[in-house]
């Protein structure tokens, strides 16, 4: 399984693109990369899943690079309510679908 | 698309007693469910994977007598913590995947076991 390497916490205010960088350097050929919110109490809430290049949904962008060894998840214009962890995942079948969740990132978001 | 929900949200019992969890796809059937767990300020650890109708998997370390898992169909599965401990509480949540080349896991709201 991919080993993800992630912030431990981020600031930001209202109205400020935020981008949450994380490393994967074992990614394997079929893995996928997805990204998931969760706020406390919840169930994380799935954000968006790429592959290669850029992906970009109603609520985020997902910026792969060429090597996929690491992988950008953008929240445009953010508020208070975006303030969550987000997680980093890396897998796919080859792991039988596995997911181990790394640390995750605290992001606050400030008025 | 793709909900997932689960029952009870929150649950109280008393030590030594059994509490059975449930998870359902509302929406979609899920070829593979996940058990995880989550203590306070921390992550999302692996419990166990089933698949409908087989055995589940456990990680290492989870005791699959003590947390017994039945995938019946396509829709749900359970979890059952048998005699549970002060221990064994904890923030439980399933998630669902309908199978296929991406497998996006779809997660339940999650259930507060606490154990008294």
């Amino acid at each position: 399984l991919a080993k993800t390497t992630q912030p431990v916490s981020m600031d930001s205010y209202e109205g400020q693109e935020v981008n949450i960088t994380c490393s994967h350097n074992n990614i394997a050929t079929n893995d996928y990369i997805t990204w998931y919110q969760q706020f406390p109490s919840q169930g994380p809430r799935f954000i968006i899943q790429g592959y290669k290049t850029k992906v970009t949904n109603e609520v985020a962008s997902l910026f792969i690079p060429a090597d996929r060894k690491s992988s950008t998840l953008s929240l445009p214009r953010v508020s208070l309510s975006d303030t969550a962890v987000y997680y980093c995942l890396v897998g796919g079948m080859a792991a039988g679908n596995k997911l181990t969740f790394g640390g995750g990132t605290r992001v606050l978001v400030k008025p | 698309g793709a909900v997932v929900s689960q029952h009870p949200s929150r649950v109280i019992c008393k030590s030594g007693t059994s509490v059975k969890i449930e998870c359902r796809s509302l929406d979609f059937q899920a070829t593979t469910m996940f058990w995880y767990r989550q203590f306070p300020k921390q992550s999302l650890m692996l419990m166990a994977t089933s698949n409908e109708g087989s055995k589940a998997t456990y990680e290492q370390g989870v005791e699959k007598d003590k947390f017994l898992i039945n995938h019946a169909s396509l829709t749900l599965s359970t979890l059952t913590v048998t005699s549970a401990h002060p221990e064994d509480s904890s923030f439980y949540i399933c998630s669902a995947s309908r199978g296929g080349r991406a497998d996006t896991q779809y997660f339940g709201p999650g259930t507060r076991l606490t154990v008294l």
